[in-house]
């Protein structure tokens, strides 16, 4: 079982819309998690940490459900910028201990 | 600040042909990290270097080498490059961003061996 599934995608969503995207983790000792960002042919970039009690940060927010052991991150009002591909990663503890998910990638449709 | 930086940008080598991959850092940490993403697949760690004068192995750390030159350099040196190398290599290096250790990916070394 991979550590990180997410679902690859695509996602074309029009502009302005509303989009989920979830990720389930297989070691539910796992510490911290976050979602990176990749636009094509770059580097991922961390887009925003996820803590226990949810957190938000503009149009986006992210939820963290250790029973379950999933992750979401929710888009709002949707633009085309925020075309890209979102990468799940989760830590087991120590920043040499992060796991990736493959990515699921969103198209933003005008 | 430029970050983290990766040299070369593309390379493209034969089967059996060695070259070393690049990567600074001027944000001032001690944790530097190679990693190579493959379609499908999402990014593996090679090898990394919790500070300078150590390194450890990743997940894939077969058939590459490194060296953590100085506080600022990490390179990746691939002895006899195989098809299976292909791939894009990024380097990363970590700190502390409110109360959580983040990795900074450079731009990344897209490799084709043939």
């Amino acid at each position: 079982r991979k550590e990180v599934e997410q679902d690859p995608g695509p996602f074309n969503v029009p502009e302005g819309a509303t989009v989920a995207f979830n990720c389930t983790y297989s070691n539910s000792a796992s510490q911290s998690f976050f979602w990176y960002r990749q636009d094509c042919r770059k580097e991922p970039k961390l887009l925003m940490s996820v803590y226990s009690s949810g957190n938000e940060d503009g149009r986006f927010t992210a939820q963290l459900n250790r029973a379950s052991q999933y992750i979401s991150l929710l888009i709002r009002d949707s633009k085309l910028s925020d075309s890209a591909t979102y990468l799940c990663v989760v830590n087991h503890g120590g920043a040499n201990n992060l796991f990736f998910g493959t990515g699921t990638r969103l198209t933003v449709i005008p | 600040n430029a970050g983290v930086t990766q040299t070369p940008k593309f390379q493209v080598l034969k089967t059996g042909q060695s070259m070393t991959l690049q990567c600074a850092q001027d944000m001032n940490h001690n944790s530097m990290y190679w990693y190579r993403q493959d379609p499908g697949m999402g990014l593996r760690l090679i090898y990394y270097s919790a500070s300078e004068g150590t390194t450890d192995k990743g997940e894939v750390p077969n058939g590459y080498n490194v060296s953590r030159l100085n506080k600022r350099e990490f390179s990746l040196r691939l002895e006899s490059a195989a098809p299976s190398q292909t791939s894009v290599y990024f380097c990363a290096s970590s700190g502390w961003t409110v109360g959580q250790e983040t990795q900074y990916f450079g731009p990344g070394t897209r490799l084709l061996v043939l």
